[in-house]
């Protein structure tokens, strides 16, 4: 069974340009998170899809977007890049919604880490 | 405003010996969700637990125990006879059913030595 994948595992991009980084998600699985890791910030939650609609956001500006196609392979776009954004992207899928069951367990994919130069 | 606390920045035991990782969270949520994941040097973290508000039985999982107790809102994380594969960095996060945001606590090191 193949796991989480993410595309691209590394990038640079410089200031104002955009990014959009691609999670596959395990097959059958309908919902995936994206997640920001920072040596600053720690781990922050970026937002939830499933079934192609996003049900949770964390707090960040709306440069941060993303979407969820029928496959619900899931793509999250960056737009006016700064230096802060420079960060591992993790993103993880799961069978089900992250608030609608006690179960539930998260598979991550290795990341995607972007630096803005 | 939810909150983790995970006040342990770093831990270092000696292989075989027990740890016990500490978390203590803060929400105004009633229902809850907490869970526990792992980062081996290798970067990609690892589930290992997830928790709802209104089941406070402890669980165990081979060497690995969690023991919630909402009184203290604490969901603290023990290993047993640690190994040294168990060195990673341990987060512990909560996601309210009415915040829609996943907050991760700080995260602990920790090094187990052989």
């Amino acid at each position: 069974k193949a796991g989480v994948t993410q595309t691209p595992r590394y990038l640079i991009k410089t200031r104002g340009q955009q990014v959009t980084l691609s999670c596959s998600p395990i097959s059958g699985h309908r919902s995936v998170s994206w997640y920001q890791q920072t040596p600053g910030q720690g781990l922050q939650f970026l937002f939830e899809y499933f079934s192609e609609t996003q049900r949770n956001k964390g707090n960040f500006p709306g440069r941060f977007s993303g979407r969820q196609f029928s496959n619900s392979r899931s793509e999250m776009n960056v737009s006016t890049l700064e230096l802060g954004d420079s960060a591992l992207y993790l993103c993880a899928s799961s069978l089900v919604r992250m608030l609608d069951s006690n179960t539930g367990e998260l598979f991550f994919g290795e990341g995607s880490r972007l630096t803005v130069l | 405003a939810q909150k983790v606390t995970q006040a342990q920045t770093e831990i270092s035991v000696v292989e075989k010996e027990d740890v016990t990782l500490d978390c203590v969270y803060e929400t105004r949520d009633t229902t809850y969700y907490l869970f526990w994941y792992k980062q081996p040097p290798s970067g990609e973290l690892v589930f290992l637990i997830r928790r709802n508000s209104f089941d406070e039985q402890n669980e165990i999982s081979g060497r690995y125990s969690w023991n919630f107790q909402k009184s203290t809102s604490s969901f603290n994380f023990t290993i047993t006879a640690s190994q040294v594969v168990d060195s990673a960095v341990y987060f512990c996060a909560l996601v309210g059913r009415n915040n829609n945001d996943m907050r991760f606590g700080a995260g602990t090191r920790l090094t187990v030595k052989p």
